[in-house]
């Protein structure tokens, strides 16, 4: 079984269209991210869900919307789509039992391009 | 705010060659100290990890020192392999709180037979 899970795979848009990837984890965790990887694979923070709510929420633009229905799924919706949205996002979840014990487990990512 | 400075690539190595990549950090109190690997069209892995000064975290025959002195967490292998070729991320977390982690921008490393 995947731990992580993203949908879909590849996602291949013309610009100004709306998107959706969504994200499940079946490990029982408490905490979700979504993070965006450029084309150089730098790799940046967007949002982290803990128990449903939004506690880290960087400087993204609204265009983008995370919703989490549930502590084991977290969705990204993005609205007209724009070329500079084209990269790889990862979904990723946390638990941490102890400070020392925290490790997050990535999903396989999702390959965006906007045409 | 925090940072995290990795040696720029790509690295190329030879197969059974001593591989170092150099990662230095920038934060406030005492963090957590991370490596993840991407392989080619796949997520990051926990490689290893450190979460004291001193603390040696190893895993595959990888090894990494937390140093507080000179804010560092350097990774190393004696002999590296094909499969080895990958992305490697240095992070850093915070001890407070939910801390986001902080990403290097990644070496690559490449090993040719």
């Amino acid at each position: 079984d995947t731990a992580v899970s993203q949908t879909p795979k590849y996602l291949v848009t013309q610009m100004g269209n709306d998107k959706s990837i969504k994200c499940e984890q079946n490990l029982g965790h408490d905490t979700m991210y979504w993070y965006k990887q450029d084309s150089k694979k730098f790799l940046k923070i967007m949002f982290s869900y803990n128990n449903k709510e939004l506690i880290i929420n960087e400087t993204v633009p609204n265009r983008f919307s995370p919703k989490s229905p549930d502590k084991a799924h977290l969705n990204l919706h993005i609205n007209s789509l724009e070329l500079g949205d084209s990269a790889v996002y990862f979904c990723a979840s946390s638990q941490e039992p102890r400070y020392d014990r925290f490790h997050q487990y990535f999903g396989a990512g999702t390959r965006l391009s906007v045409l | 705010g925090n940072s995290v400075t990795q040696m720029e690539g790509p690295v190329t190595l030879s197969e059974e060659a001593f591989l170092t990549i150099n990662c230095t950090y920038t934060a406030t109190g005492y963090p957590s100290l991370f490596w993840y690997v991407q392989y080619p069209g796949e997520g990051l892995q926990l490689l290893l990890k450190a979460t004291k000064a001193d603390d040696k975290g190893s895993n595959k025959g990888f090894e990494a020192t937390y140093r507080k002195e000179t804010t560092s967490f350097h990774l190393e292998k004696g002999s590296v392999q094909v499969s080895d070729s990958a992305v490697y991320f240095c992070a850093l977390r915070e001890p407070r709180g939910y801390q986001k982690v902080t990403f290097g921008t990644g070496t690559k490393l490449q090993v040719i037979p």
